[in-house]
């Protein structure tokens, strides 16, 4: 079946550790966003590809980084520099069709930093 | 990007229809209206889009004001699975930078009632 893995599901980690969240797509699509989630709010968006080996900053991209060198692929990497990292994070790719972009979304990962 | 306005949370009752507001008063002519839905403890998935006239799937239906300064989704007959975070975004077709980021704001929260 096609879509979008991001593993693991459950991710915990000590303060001051960088972690790499994987998110894969067997969609054929082009472009791959990362968005970030806390309790009760809506997602926000941190990093976004069009492209393989080109990514541009979301409105919180601060203390995140990520690499784009395959299409099916877009790691995000969570910094010590990210001061709040605790966090649901999800992964999405999107495809153009006729007037629109319809966005599909993996199943998330939960870290805890503490 | 033009800024949507849900309210917070909504109830219905299992079988019968619900209308989900979403006032976007400062939308540009070529701004789509999109709705996402998000289950608990998964990534948001597509439900409908639109531009100027009112469009139904096999999910939902979506009727845009004549002015299009407000939308309304319409679950024609809620069941215990939609209960959901409903989001309303707009997203400028113009293309450019925004591509197709989408821009999430809180959501609705609706509660349907066996």
């Amino acid at each position: 079946d096609g879509g979008i893995t991001q593993s693991p599901k459950y991710l915990f980690r000590k303060e001051g550790q960088n972690v790499t969240l994987s998110c894969e797509q067997n969609l054929n699509h082009d472009a791959m966003y990362w968005y970030r989630q806390d309790p009760g709010q809506g997602l926000r968006l941190i990093y976004y590809s069009q492209i393989v080996n080109d990514f541009q900053k979301g409105d919180i991209a601060e203390g995140y980084s990520v690499s784009r060198e395959k299409k099916e692929s877009f790691p995000l990497t969570v910094t010590s520099a990210q001061k709040n990292p605790t966090a649901f994070y999800l992964c999405a790719s999107s495809i153009e069709l006729s007037d629109y972009y319809e966005q599909y979304f993996g199943p998330g990962t939960r870290l805890t930093v503490t | 990007d033009a800024k949507t306005t849900q309210p917070n949370s909504m109830e219905s009752n299992e079988e019968e229809p619900v209308h989900l507001p979403c006032n976007h008063s400062t939308i540009s002519g070529t701004d789509y209206i999109h709705w996402y839905r998000q289950l608990p403890s998964q990534g948001p998935e597509y439900v409908i889009h639109g531009l100027t006239s009112n469009v139904n799937n096999r999910m939902a239906s979506l009727a845009i004001a004549e002015d299009r300064k407000s939308s309304t989704l319409i679950l024609h007959r809620a069941t215990l699975r939609d209960a959901a975070v409903y989001y309303c975004i707009l997203r400028d077709a113009a293309g450019g930078t925004s591509y197709g980021k989408l821009t999430f704001g809180q959501g609705t929260i609706l509660t349907v009632h066996p």
